[in-house]
């Protein structure tokens, strides 16, 4: 089956650094990617959309220079969490949608703490 | 806008039990459905979805719903519980097959 990689799977930052979160698609291209941010016992929340070779298209609320996403290829979405600060403390989840099927698959997730 | 809501926050089943799952969503026109699962340290899988056709919708691992448009709800069934299913159920609507919105969350705990 179709399978979504996150790497790391956690990270441990201090406040003020930046953070990158990898999300691939190991066996299939995706046109589009998702990133969701879960808090304990919470919902996901969306935060941006982003498709191959262009600019993500952010949730509301959603700080676009904090939270820099770069879709490079069709395999491969970054999220960068610049100048993390302690709530940014979440679980980042992403999901691909493969471009010949139009399935959604998800990752594993990524926990961040930030210090 | 679209909306989902899972009334129960945490539900708790004996196994072998039947289980019923609420979902209520909001949407303008007939909504893509989704339950997905969440088991600690893993992805989300999908369970079942539905977009059209029979209301009655067959998943995985034993699993169905049924999509009822009077009532925007729809909820997810198992008739026999396994101390497996423990793990978090999020009711997912969208306009397609992504782009979709999330439900709170239910945890399922599975009593021996």
């Amino acid at each position: 089956g179709a399978v979504v990689s996150q790497h790391p799977s956690w990270v441990i930052c201090k406040s003020g650094t930046s953070v990158k979160i990898e999300c691939r698609s190991l066996d299939f291209q995706a046109t589009t990617m998702f990133w969701y941010r879960q808090f304990p016992k919470q919902s996901l929340m969306l935060m941006a959309t982003s498709n191959e070779g262009s600019k993500a298209t952010y949730e509301q609320g959603v700080e676009k220079d904090k939270f820099l996403i770069n879709h490079a290829s069709l395999t491969l979405s970054t999220l960068t969490v610049t100048s993390a600060h302690p709530e940014d403390s979440s679980f980042y989840i992403c999901s691909a949608t493969d471009r010949l099927s139009y399935e959604q698959y998800f990752g594993p997730g990524t926990r961040l703490t930030v210090t | 806008a679209q909306s989902v809501t899972q009334p129960d926050i945490h539900i708790t089943v004996s196994e072998g039990a039947s289980l019923e799952l609420r979902c209520n969503y909001s949407y303008g026109a007939t909504p893509y459905l989704f339950w997905y699962v969440q088991s600690p340290g893993q992805g989300l899988q999908l369970l079942l979805k539905y977009f059209s056709g029979d209301t009655l919708v067959q998943g995985i691992k034993g699993f169905e719903a049924e999509f009822k448009r009077s009532q925007s709800s729809f909820n997810l069934r198992k008739p026999s519980v396994h101390w497996s299913d423990a793990a978090e159920y999020f009711c997912a609507v969208g306009p397609t097959n992504n782009d979709m919105r999330f439900g709170a969350g239910t945890r399922l705990t599975v009593k021996p």
